[in-house]
């Protein structure tokens, strides 16, 4: 069985940093495309960031592209995202979500996400 | 970037009703398109991808349609445990974008 567990999140002011990390396991990690996807309190869902399975292609969404970096470690199985510059607007639930069998551009499975509040 | 607009935003439907959501891109997409089930504090769902394909273990009263900029998602004798919120998701391209939602709600 697939499983994604979060962590790192938290209270963080504006212009900080944060590195979420998510632990993998029920599956190859190394053959799969991983990505992030947040989610503002009471809204929709937003794209954030995507890693090839190797780790060597990267793409991110505007609003977090020169602050957020997404890596992998294929060793532990983990995912990561470091969030610096922090903003308000960066408040969210963030998924780390796998890719599927078919394309790696879709979020097959999902954590149960880590909430990031950017707060003073 | 590619813009996904649904419609409606909310929809009150009664267990045994057929329901239709509707998803419109901003460009073309050919058949990129996804649609996810999010119940409330729960991870979404994947249902269907390729516009039409439903996801392995997804009941077969959800069904996809449409290409190009134009989509639906019809759910066939809505089921208490369909009450949720449904996004649809293009990804024509590396920039992935979901639509506002869809929340589903008991009349």
């Amino acid at each position: 069985e697939v499983q994604l567990l979060e962590s790192g999140g938290g209270l963080e002011q504006p212009g900080g940093s944060l590195r979420l990390s998510c632990a993998a396991s029920g599956f190859t990690f190394s053959s799969y495309g991983m990505s992030w996807v947040r989610q503002a309190p009471g809204k929709g869902l937003e794209w954030v960031s995507s890693i090839s399975p190797s780790g060597d292609g990267t793409n991110s969404a505007d609003s977090v592209k020169g602050r957020f970096t997404i890596s992998r470690d294929n060793s532990k199985n983990t995912l990561y995202l470091q969030m610096n510059s922090l903003r308000a607007e960066d408040t969210a639930l963030y998924y780390c979500a796998k890719a599927t069998v078919v394309t790696p551009f879709l979020f097959g499975s999902w954590g149960q996400g880590t909430l990031v509040t950017v707060s003073s | 970037d590619i813009q996904m607009t649904q419609s409606p935003s909310t929809l009150s439907a009664s267990v045994g009703d057929r329901v239709t959501i509707t998803c419109r891109a901003s460009q073309s997409i050919s058949m990129w398109l996804a649609w996810y089930q999010q119940k409330p504090g729960k991870a979404p769902k994947l249902l269907i991808y390729k516009a039409s394909s439903l996801e392995s273990g997804v009941p077969s009263r959800f069904s996809g349609s449409g290409s190009g900029t134009d989509f639906t998602l019809t759910i066939n004798n809505l089921q208490p445990d369909d009450f949720a919120t449904y996004y649809c998701q293009q990804y024509n391209n590396y920039f992935r974008t979901f639509g506002q939602g869809t929340k589903v709600e008991i009349k």
